[in-house]
């Protein structure tokens, strides 16, 4: 059984340009999250999703971030007109239930450079 | 969301047992125990969790006080594999979110 895949492992944009992560949940797996670590940081959680459905974006960045999770696909971390600050490593995790009774199981996520 | 507090860094010798302590005196009834590791580069990977009651299983083993106000989490036999950061985190049994909320961790160190 195939493991939470993130990709690109490593993206790298210029100022100003978008930044698309995808994050295929383990099979069987309706609920995604995504977690960002700057460097030298903590994880810190962004957004909680079900199949087409946001649940919980209280750590999402009110602008230029966004995230979805279409009925067919992966699901889609966006960032518009990316800035040096949003340089970190992003991290899915994906679930079959969200009770405290079911581990996540993360990807090895992705790192963003932005130059 | 009831906080946490471990060490920030701790060693080990290859082979030995460790011993990771976590505080959560404002732990509340219904909040579950969980642990995760992050090794380098990769993403945290879940460890154990419980609730009241130790427990075991092939990773490690989860010593939860009586009180609940601290836990333990217990490396039986420590290999370089498991240099890693250790993340203890309460989960609200009735959430109907299940996120984690990590702290700051402890950084563990195993030497050869």
């Amino acid at each position: 059984n195939a493991g939470v895949m993130q990709n690109p492992r490593h993206l790298v944009r210029r100022r100003g340009q978008e930044a698309r992560l995808r994050c295929s949940p383990m099979k069987g797996h309706s609920h995604v999250y995504w977690y960002r670590q700057l460097p030298e940081e903590g994880l810190k959680f962004m957004v909680y999703l079900q199949k087409e459905n946001i649940i919980d974006e209280s750590g999402m960045p009110k602008e230029r971030f966004s995230a979805e999770f279409p009925k067919e696909g992966p699901s889609i971390l966006r960032i518009q007109q990316v800035v040096r600050g949003d340089s970190a490593a992003y991290f899915c995790a994906s679930s079959p239930l969200s009770s405290y009774n079911s581990p996540l199981h993360f990807g090895n996520g992705t790192r963003l450079t932005v130059t | 969301d009831a906080k946490t507090t471990q060490p920030n860094s701790m060693e080990s010798n290859e082979e030995e047992p460790v011993h990771l302590p976590c505080n959560h005196s404002t732990i509340s009834g219904t909040d579950y125990i969980h642990w995760y590791r992050q090794l380098p580069s990769q993403g945290p990977e879940y460890v154990i969790h419980g609730l009241t009651s130790n427990v075991n299983n092939r990773m490690a083993s989860l010593a939860i006080a009586e009180d609940r106000k601290s836990s333990t989490l217990i490396l039986h036999r420590a290999t370089l594999r498991d240099a890693a950061v250790y993340y203890c985190i309460l989960r609200d049994g009735p959430s109907n979110t299940g996120k984690l909320i990590f702290g700051q961790g402890t950084t563990l160190q195993v030497k050869p």
